[in-house]
């Protein structure tokens, strides 16, 4: 049972346009949302988080989205680079994520330059 | 001087061997994971130790044997290998679990790839 999914395995974008990465989740019971990036041979590192009780947050060249209503969030990267070039995986927790992360399978982003 | 570090970073044995995989974090987090990394590229909790004590253990096989000396390490051993235990193995930690506020996830190892033959 995948509560957590990423429907698009690979999506690939032209360096300097919006990368959108899209992440469904089924546990009404998730309060807290994270991406990471991973580059291969390499752990996954720590991109941005969002808490329920927000539906955006922004640092940088990165945005995320949350619509608690349709489970839903979303990652905005503009512009995009070529080092963004990696997979990128969504994680959800409950407790504010205090408890155990669950992730989605990841979707690899390809920029072009 | 890595945050996360397990060692080895690959590992290749036969079927019915027994290893171990070793993790170390130099971060001074309380709590400390086992994630596997399958062929689906699907990233699923083992483990789970907060300051020495097993506090999530999912429905993974008893061959499968965390040990935590200290809160700095999380060990893995892995008993009577079989062809389906080859995958990516992720050691992480994160703050203390039992904290508030912002939370910024895990800090990750770069992962054991095993590989059973």
């Amino acid at each position: 049972d995948q509560q957590v999914k990423q429907n698009s395995p690979s999506l690939s974008v032209q360096e300097g346009r919006i990368s959108i990465l899209n992440c469904d989740y089924t546990n009404s019971m998730f309060d807290y949302f994270l991406w990471y990036k991973k580059y291969p041979a390499e752990g996954p590192t720590f991109l941005i988080s969002i808490s329920s009780i927000k539906d955006k947050n922004e640092d940088g060249r990165f945005t995320v989205f949350l619509n608690k209503s349709a489970k839903h969030l979303s990652l905005h990267i503009v512009p995009s680079q070529p080092g963004d070039s990696a997979v990128y995986f969504c994680a959800a927790s409950v407790n504010f994520g205090n408890e155990k992360l669950t992730f989605g399978t990841g979707t690899r982003l390809t920029i072009i330059p | 001087d890595t945050a996360v570090s397990q060692t080895p970073k690959y590992l290749v044995t036969q079927m019915g061997n027994d290893k171990s995989i070793k993790c170390e974090q130099n971060l001074g987090h309380d709590t400390m994971y086992w994630y596997k990394q399958d062929s689906k590229k699907f990233l699923k909790i083992m483990f789970s130790y907060n300051n020495k004590e097993l506090i999530i253990n999912e429905t993974v096989p008893n061959r499968f044997s965390p040990k935590s000396p200290d809160k700095a390490h999380l060990n893995l051993h892995i008993n009577s290998l079989e062809l389906g235990d080859s995958a990516v193995y992720f050691c992480a930690s994160s703050q203390d679990w039992t904290s508030g506020g912002q939370n910024y996830g895990y800090t990750f190892g770069s992962g054991t790839r095993l590989t059973v033959v």
